[in-house]
């Protein structure tokens, strides 16, 4: 059964700083993985999608990089600003099909 | 392109009364999934239609929910009777599903706002 961990469950940094979240996930075999980004009472926007066979994305100040091997995906986001707080979800897709979620990063960029 | 819809935004009802959320999915979306997500954690898929057939409805509650696509398009989600661990953002998502297979691995999911419901 896949399980997939996000660490640490919260974090606090200043303006400029750049974030570094982390998901890790038990079963390798997985199709892709998709980092999202959750808004108070809103739904899920999707931030960047890395297909297994690729070891990355990057748009604008985000950056993605998969370690299928090792079952590691970190998001890395530049020059943190105060819009940047939120919550950030990591899913993987495996071969069953099933959309698998961790409980997510709470965010949280102060001025 | 217009994004998933989804409504009521927010709905309050009493423990053992019934309710029901619609989804409308992203033009040309042939996947659509239905989430459950309680405070706190991510969303855990709780059903999944590939056009009007579900591919995994492993997950949902079928003594009390229960869903439907017809048409292929628009999508309803009914609980009944409610009970309060069902307080939860119910979040309805769509993707283009490419292959043979029916497989939509390739293919990105797009959330909808979420109807939060919760009972009392």
């Amino acid at each position: 059964k896949q399980e997939v961990t996000q660490i640490p469950a919260a974090l606090s940094v200043p303006e400029g700083e750049n974030l570094v979240l982390n998901c890790s996930f038990t079963d390798s075999a997985i199709y892709n993985l998709q980092w999202f980004r959750q808004d108070p009472g809103k739904g899920l926007t999707s931030l960047l999608l890395i297909q297994s066979s690729q070891r990355e994305q990057t748009s604008g100040r985000l950056n993605a990089s998969l370690d299928k091997s090792s079952g590691r995906s970190t998001l890395y986001i530049a020059a943190s600003q105060p819009g940047d707080s939120a919550t950030y979800l990591c899913a993987v897709r495996g071969s069953w099909g099933k959309l698998q979620f961790g409980a997510g990063t709470q965010v949280v960029v102060t001025p | 392109e217009a994004g998933v819809a989804q409504s009521p935004r927010y709905k309050i009802i009493e423990k053992r009364q019934s309710v029901a959320f619609w989804c409308n999915p992203i033009s040309g979306h042939a996947t659509l999934y239905w989430y459950q997500q309680i405070l706190g954690q991510g969303p855990k898929l709780l059903i999944q239609f590939q056009n009007n057939g579900v591919v995994d409805d492993s997950q949902l509650p079928k003594d009390r929910f229960s869903a439907e696509r017809l048409k292929g398009v628009d999508s309803t989600l009914k609980i009944q009777p409610a009970k309060l661990e069902d307080s939860a953002v119910y979040l309805c998502a769509s993707s283009f599903t490419t292959g043979g297979t029916g497989n939509s691995s390739l293919a990105g999911q797009y959330f909808g706002p979420g109807t939060r419901l919760t009972v009392t």
